[in-house]
């Protein structure tokens, strides 16, 4: 019983182009939410979050979006770059446990 | 500026040993915690600690038992290694219920 779900396990775009990475979560009680990036053999770094009191937070190339009637968020990376080439997991938190999603493997090709 | 560090990388463990995975962090983080990463799969909670002296069950507690008895540290100890907790390890730190930075884990393979 998947709390945060990333339904697309990978995606691929062109260098330069817009990257949208996706998350649905069920559990209304996740008032923060955050992105982060992983590449192979690293662990985890934070990118970017939201509160569940805003609908937009901006950090450069990076924009996070946040519906919460639709309980979904999404990263925005304009324009992408081929060292954005890593796998990104959207994570939310209610209290003290940050629940992750399955993650997604963003591929930029040059 | 170390930040979070977990030791050892790598561990190749036969079912029954026991081992304890090491964190330490020395950003006087209050939180703390262990997620599993199971190949393709995303992170889940093992145990978190909310400060010294105080540890709580996350996700998949099973097979596993942590303690904190300083702020920098919490270890993770497996006690009778079994084929399912093959897995990458992570331990990371957050002050209070913010962003957590993350070491670079500990490669488990039990055999």
């Amino acid at each position: 019983d998947q709390q945060v779900k990333q339904n697309s396990p990978s995606l691929s775009v062109q260098e330069g182009r817009i990257s949208i990475l996706n998350c649905d979560y069920t559990n209304s009680m996740f008032d923060y939410f955050l992105w982060y990036k992983k590449y192979p053999a690293e662990g985890p770094t934070f990118l970017i979050s939201i509160s569940s009191i805003k609908d937009k937070n901006e950090d450069g190339r990076f924009t996070v979006f946040l519906n919460k009637s639709a309980k979904h968020l999404s990263l925005h990376i304009v324009p992408s770059q081929p060292g954005d080439s890593a796998v990104y997991f959207c994570a939310a938190n209610a209290g003290n446990m940050l629940t992750f999603g399955g993650g997604t493997r963003l591929m930029v090709k040059p | 500026n170390a930040g979070v560090t977990q030791t050892p990388k790598f561990r190749i463990l036969k079912i029954g040993q026991s081992m304890t995975l090491q964190c330490t962090q020395d950003m006087n983080h209050n939180y703390m915690y262990w997620y599993r990463q199971d190949p393709g799969m995303g992170l889940k909670l093992i145990y978190y600690s909310v400060g010294a002296g105080i540890t709580d069950k996350g996700e998949v507690p099973n097979g596993y038992n942590v303690s904190r008895s300083t702020t920098e540290d919490f270890p993770l100890r497996l006690e009778l290694a079994a084929p399912s907790q093959t897995s990458v390890y992570f331990c990371a730190s957050s002050q209070w219920d913010t962003e957590a930075f993350f070491g670079q884990g500990t490669r488990l393979t039990v055999v």
